[in-house]
């Protein structure tokens, strides 16, 4: 079974410029998950969609990023503009029940 | 509010020199306690989901345990290769997702 898929990998930019980061849950998983993860802290719950409906956006911050999953599968993650502190690693997870969550390999962000 | 303590931040241990990582948790209704592993560069990798005090589960040398208020993640006679961080996420009632913790990493020497 193929796992959560990420793209890019790694992304630098600099500080007020755009970016967006996408997501491929496993096949059927209906729930899906972005996660912030700054260096040596755990993963902070972005946002999750159950199918193409926002579930939870209570810790996203709205005045620059933004998130959608199209027909209830992939998903795109945006930042605009980007700062300093969004420095970290962007985990997608999806979920084939209401608790267990598989992760992505992530997309490391570097703003300068 | 959900909220995931673990200790210690770090771990150096020798191979075969068997320790135990503690989350402390306080939670609305727990749902389910879960344990991942996460290597450098990685995704989390999911261990254990505990769901009811007293519950225990195994996985080759990983030992995870739930009590009412912690759990902790016991590593027997650990090797190089069990170095990792390990994260402890809480699923409570009164919200729908996981809350993590800060991670232990742990540091297995030959």
């Amino acid at each position: 079974e193929a796992g959560v898929a990420q793209s890019p990998r790694y992304k630098i930019i600099e500080k007020r410029q755009s970016v967006a980061f996408w997501c491929n849950p496993i096949s059927g998983h209906a729930t899906l998950y972005w996660y912030q993860q700054i260096l040596g802290q755990g993963p902070k719950l972005l946002i999750q969609f159950q199918n193409n409906g926002v579930v939870d956006d209570s810790q996203l911050p709205k005045d620059r990023f933004s998130a959608e999953r199209l027909k209830g599968v992939d998903s795109t993650l945006k930042i605009q503009p980007a700062k300093l502190e969004d420095s970290a690693v962007y985990l997608c997870a999806s979920s084939p029940t209401r608790y267990e969550q598989y992760f992505g390999p992530g997309t490391r962000l570097t703003v300068t | 509010e959900d909220q995931v303590t673990q200790s210690p931040e770090a771990l150096r241990l020798q191979e075969g020199e068997s320790s135990s990582l503690n989350c402390s948790y306080t939670v609305s209704g727990l749902r389910g306690l879960f344990w991942y592993r996460q290597d450098p560069g990685k995704g989390p990798e999911f261990l254990f989901t505990l769901y009811s005090a007293g519950e225990e589960k195994e996985k080759e040398r990983l030992k995870a345990t739930l009590t009412k208020k912690e759990s902790f993640l016991h590593i027997t006679a650990p090797k190089p290769e069990d170095s990792a961080t390990y994260l402890c996420a809480v699923h409570g009632a009164a919200g729908n997702k996981l809350t993590f913790g800060g991670g232990t990493r742990v540091l297995v020497k030959p």
